[in-house]
């Protein structure tokens, strides 16, 4: 059965690094993993998304295990604004997205 | 900028209503989405659809149908609404089949069913 699993929160102080884990043991080859995060009242946002490798843009980097069974999203520097509840997505062919259950990011001044 | 747009942000229906929950998308997406979200228990899909008319179950279809009559406008229905509907529900699409495309949500619709 499909699962994403991730902690429920996590806690950070500001300009620190965060990194936020998830776990799909029985993803595919070809099934990408998505990251959005969801402010409240508000739709969720693109945070990254990858499939192998590591990916970096200027939001976040996203830390693919080799085995692809977890990923890792990683914030360099955590701001107040970074504060939302961060789904991991499991892309099912584009037809069958998997939300996890999301983490809630506290972050601390 | 692309947009997926939902007509309305708050609602508040009577049991036994109709309702028609709109989702507009301009991206010439061929996936659309319906969600509900509700606390503790996340995203649930509801319904999807991949082409104009065409349309797939979700996890938790009872209670609900959709519309696609063009390919922007992707529409849930509550046939009869119930308290046990009251919930936030998220639009969403994607550009079309394959694993990797960007999934464009809407902002949201929250809806009270009293």
């Amino acid at each position: 059965d499909a699962k994403t699993t991730q902690p429920n929160s996590m806690e950070s102080n500001e300009e620190e690094p965060v990194h936020l884990p998830c776990n799909h043991s029985t993803i595919s080859g070809t099934d990408y993993i998505h990251w959005y995060r969801q402010l409240p009242s508000q739709g969720p946002e693109y945070v990254i998304h990858g499939l192998t490798s590591n990916v970096n843009n200027r939001m976040a980097s996203l830390a693919i295990a080799e085995d692809r069974k977890s990923s890792t999203l990683i914030l360099h520097r955590a701001t107040l604004r970074d504060a939302a509840v961060y789904y991991c997505i499991w892309d099912n062919y584009g037809q069958n997205f998997v939300f996890g259950p999301g983490t809630r990011l506290s972050v601390l001044p | 900028d692309v947009k997926v747009t939902q007509s309305s942000r708050y609602l508040v229906k009577r049991t036994g209503e109709k309702v028609f929950l709109e989702c507009v998308q301009d991206m010439d997406h061929e996936n659309m989405f319906w969600y509900r979200q509700d606390p503790g228990l996340g995203l649930r899909l509801i319904y999807f659809s991949y082409d104009v008319k065409m349309k797939e179950k979700g996890d938790i279809p009872e209670g609900y149908s959709v519309s696609r009559e063009k390919k922007e406008r992707f529409s849930l229905i509550l046939e009869s609404a119930s308290t046990n509907q009251t919930s936030m529900y998220l639009c969403a699409s994607t550009i079309g089949q394959g694993s990797g495309n960007t999934i464009y949500f809407g902002e949201g619709s929250w809806l009270t069913v009293v």
